[in-house]
């Protein structure tokens, strides 16, 4: 199975700064068909997990402009230009190219300082 | 949309069938899994089902266990579950999965129902 790393675990931030999430694989999530899909998703503290970006830069209807994917191969990173109070929650990335199983990262607990 | 039900509180050993009502999408053209939560625990891809339920799929620790079935003239995704044990307990959610023309998954989640496997 493909292992997901993220990293930090923990992120305290400033309301209004920025926040980055760094998610690697354990082999290149580059599938057959030519994409790579790797997504990125959001649970509030007692909610079920939101789609943020999928495909490693595509947003979802409704997600802020704030948010923002890039990476390719086995390096990926989640960024929120600037944080706000609502982004509080815990981050997951999840790679869908060699399923099954599908598998998600470990989740990176986001807080405001 | 979707919506779980069939959570609860069961002893070890014991079953537990869960089911996830879709609306507001071709129900058919999709796959649908199940991903779970234990308590405080990251997400855990449980079991998953093409749209025709030709193709099911399990996590190792479900196999033999657990069985997932739909019913795309009731847009229903059922996980029945068997020989349960305490490992198990989670909040389980079901989720809309890959389509015919790509594999982009999980745009849309139920609410979770909570399975407790006690002794």
């Amino acid at each position: 199975d493909v292992v997901m790393t993220q990293s930090p675990l923990s992120l305290p931030v400033t309301l209004g700064q920025p926040a980055s999430i760094s998610c690697r694989s354990s082999q290149s999530l580059v599938h057959n068909d030519g994409n790579t899909y790797l997504s990125w998703f959001h649970q509030r503290p007692g909610q079920s997990p939101r789609r943020l970006i999928y495909r490693v830069s595509n947003r979802d209807s409704g997600v802020p402009d704030r948010f923002s994917g890039s990476g390719s191969g086995t390096d990926f990173t989640l960024r929120i230009s600037r944080v706000e109070a609502e982004d509080i929650g815990v981050y997951y990335c999840m790679q869908g190219t060699h399923w099954p199983p599908c598998t998600f990262g470990q989740g990176t607990k986001l807080e405001i300082k | 949309q979707l919506l779980e039900s069939g959570g609860g509180l069961v002893q070890t050993g014991g079953s537990l069938r869960l089911s996830c009502a879709a609306s507001g999408f071709s129900f058919n053209l999709y796959a649908m899994s199940w991903v779970r939560q234990a308590p405080g625990k990251g997400l855990e891809w449980v079991s998953g089902i093409s749209g025709s339920s030709k193709n099911t799929f399990y996590t190792d620790s479900v196999k033999g266990r657990f069985t997932i079935s739909r019913d795309n003239s009731k847009n229903t995704v059922y996980l029945q579950m068997d020989s349960l044990r305490g490992e198990d307990t989670a909040v389980y959610y079901c989720a809309k999965d890959y389509s015919l023309w790509n594999y982009d998954a999980f745009d849309i989640w139920g609410q979770g129902t909570t399975v407790t496997v006690s002794s």
